[in-house]
């Protein structure tokens, strides 16, 4: 597709349960970040890949966090036994050599 | 630890007027400035950058100026229009070291502007 696309858009989940969040960078992107953006507050950095290889995780808020590029385009970030601090959009953003970021919509979690 | 910071978290504008937004920062080894625009339920939208070693840059309707004596960076939009109310926020960024223009952005907290017709 023309950009970052990211699914779901929405997702409710109870506390405790696991959730997967997908990217699907721009085609040939080789870069690929990962920003949490709660209410009001600007995009935070928790990780960021070059091809298939995770480069910096510092951003990540905990071992519940984990996030994957297996074949160096979809990523996954995936949160597992979800709290209620971890509701907040969940932004992905790709980059092609020498340029700047696309970002997508993002996906907005909500654990209630 | 570093952050980039906004003065104002607010700002209200007649369709047409000059905007002015401003940030501060406090990583003097930021090589890359960025503006972004937010709009309800989508991602940043990138405006329009400025590289450390540059003090102004201009692009359609829209100027940022980057003060590293005082560690300022502010975005001007000409004649102000409805469609650029949203939230805007500064950013920052080392160079990184896999060969893009950008590593990863530190922004800051957003001015909400709001234009009036």
């Amino acid at each position: 597709g023309a950009g970052v696309s990211q699914s779901p858009r929405y997702k409710v989940a109870k506390r405790g349960q696991d959730v997967a969040l997908r990217c699907d960078p721009i085609s040939g992107h080789v870069s690929l970040f990962w920003y949490q953006q709660a209410l009001g507050q600007g995009p935070e950095f928790l990780t960021y890949f070059q091809n298939e290889a995770q480069l910096d995780k510092s951003g990540l808020p905990s071992d519940r966090f984990f996030a994957e590029r297996p074949e160096g385009s979809v990523s996954t970030l995936k949160i597992q036994r979800t709290q209620q601090e971890d509701s907040a959009v969940y932004l992905c953003a790709s980059s092609a050599q020498r340029s700047g970021y696309t970002f997508g919509s993002g996906t907005r979690l909500t654990v209630v | 630890g570093e952050s980039v910071g906004l003065h104002l978290p607010t700002l209200s504008v007649q369709e047409g007027d000059n905007s002015i937004i401003n940030c501060a920062y406090s990583n003097s080894a930021s090589d890359y400035f960025i503006w972004y625009k937010q709009e309800s339920g989508k991602g940043p939208q990138f405006i329009i950058d400025i590289r450390s070693n540059m003090d102004k840059r201009q692009g359609q309707r829209v100027t940022v100026l980057l003060n590293k004596t005082v560690k300022h960076l502010s975005l001007q939009i000409a004649a102000t229009q409805p469609g650029d109310s949203a939230v805007y926020f500064c950013a920052e960024s080392g160079a990184n070291a896999g060969g893009t223009s950008y590593g990863k952005l530190t922004f800051g907290q957003g001015t909400i502007l709001t234009v009036h017709p």
